[in-house]
């Protein structure tokens, strides 16, 4: 079983929605979680940083952390065509040697005009 | 703005042959990896870096040699390619200091093993 879990879709809604994206994880250390967008043919970028539990908000993205159900999500609200990619949810324990990430397979989704 | 710089983008091998693939970050990163994504896999690592003149072993590191050449170098190389090595190949770079420390990734290499 992997560490890290993520339904890989497709996900396709209509311009304008509410995107729900989520992890589930095993490995109880890990305490940083970031979520990654990634172009088709592009290198992941960074998009969100949460430490530990809680809830982080950025513009229209949201994230939030459960640490008690080992569930991470990410909400992409009034979504657009340009919010179509792959998104990659990563996280890592404290003082993981050189930094390591444990990556989830990436969810797709596809907003359509 | 550089940042994580690799080469080559595309690349496609017999089987047996030997390749490197460079990697280069301009950021002043002390930790460099090499990833590699496959359909339903997801990013797996291959090896790391953690400093300069270490190198350690990832998720999957069988078929692979690498080479943390200064700072900012990080070479992957195949010594004999398999199919089973085709792959889109992301090097990556971390600063390990800072308390949001995070990883920043190249635009990737497809590798086509025949």
């Amino acid at each position: 079983q992997k560490e890290v879990e993520q339904d890989p879709g497709p996900l396709s809604v209509p311009e304008g929605a509410i995107v729900s994206l989520n992890c589930t994880y095993s490995n109880s250390a890990f305490q940083y979680f970031m979520w990654y967008r990634q172009y088709s043919r592009k290198g992941p970028e960074l998009l969100m940083y949460t430490y530990s539990s809680g809830n982080k908000e950025d513009g229209r993205f949201t994230a939030q952390v459960d640490k008690s159900s080992k569930y991470i999500s990410l909400f992409i609200r009034d979504s657009q065509p340009s919010d179509s990619a792959t998104y990659l949810c990563a996280m890592r324990s404290e003082g993981a040697a050189g930094n390591k990430l444990t990556f989830g397979g990436g969810t797709r989704v596809l907003v359509k005009p | 703005n550089a940042g994580v710089t690799q080469t080559p983008k595309f690349q496609v091998l017999k089987t047996g042959q030997s390749m490197t693939l460079q990697c280069a970050q301009d950021m002043n990163h002390n930790s460099m990896y090499w990833y590699r994504q496959d359909p339903g896999m997801g990013l797996r690592l291959i090896y790391y870096s953690a400093s300069e003149g270490t190198t350690d072993k990832g998720e999957v590191p069988n078929g692979y040699n690498v080479s943390r050449l200064n700072k900012r170098e990080f070479s992957l190389r195949l010594e004999s390619a398999a199919p089973s090595q085709t792959s889109v190949y992301f090097c990556a770079s971390s600063d390990r200091s800072g308390f949001y420390s995070t990883i920043y990734f190249g635009e990737g290499s497809w590798l086509t093993v025949v």
